[in-house]
């Protein structure tokens, strides 16, 4: 079954670094999307993106956070000059919509992101 | 703006049980909702889907119900396995845009 892969499994960077979390969607699906999760917190969700640009952002997504489509196939969150509360897991997740028909979302992995 | 709860906390059964995990939604304008299994360290693994013109959707074991008007969805899982040890999470999509807002999950433990 086609499943949404993420990489690295774990980065760990030091505080005011930029990080580049990436992310290969399954190769049908339209939307992508980014979450995170701190440790013993609820997911979040951070970004979607469609036809190559955000349709959506929540208040976490400041200007030091950025996604991309660099190519066909990778999808990635660009996080500028990192904090140590940036900590967390990033989840990337995919879906295919086509008109009416709302399909579920597909979740990789996750990055653990630890900053130090 | 859109809060999700999911009762209770921490479950703790006997294989063969069967249970309900319960997930409650303050705006009932919602798209779909949906119900994910995270295992530790892992991501999540999406099992159910509910649109909003749904009542239930079934797969196997598991059963999901929706209830807009009250906000509220079941998760019902027949017949527990130990396999089925994870943290259950709900999540319910607004009429209004993309994003998905989770419940805090129920982890469950299923005792051999």
């Amino acid at each position: 079954e086609p499943e949404v892969t993420q990489t690295p499994s774990h980065q760990v960077t030091q505080m005011g670094q930029e990080v580049i979390l990436r992310c290969v969607p399954i190769s049908n699906h339209l939307y992508f999307y980014w979450y995170r999760q701190i440790l013993g917190q609820k997911v979040e969700f951070l970004v979607s993106f469609y036809n190559n640009e955000i349709s959506e952002k929540s208040e976490i997504f400041d200007d030091q956070f950025s996604v991309e489509r660099p190519d066909g196939s990778n999808f990635t969150l660009k996080i500028r000059s990192t904090k140590l509360e940036d900590s967390a897991m990033y989840f990337c997740a995919s879906s295919e919509e086509t008109g009416q028909v709302v399909l579920p979302q597909h979740f990789g992995d996750g990055t653990r992101l630890s900053i130090l | 703006k859109q809060e999700v709860t999911q009762i209770p906390a921490a479950l703790s059964v006997p294989e063969g049980e069967n249970l309900v995990l319960n997930c409650s939604f303050t705006d009932s304008a919602i798209y779909n909702l949906q119900w994910f299994r995270q295992d530790p360290g892992k991501g999540l693994t999406s099992l159910l889907l509910i649109q909003s013109s749904q009542r239930e959707q079934t797969s196997g074991r598991l059963n999901a119900s929706l209830d807009k008007s009250s906000g509220r969805s079941t998760l019902y899982i027949a017949a527990s396995q130990p396999g089925d040890s994870a943290t259950y999470l709900c999540a319910a999509r607004d009429n209004y845009g993309q994003n998905f807002v989770f419940g805090p999950g129920t982890r469950l433990s299923v005792l051999p």
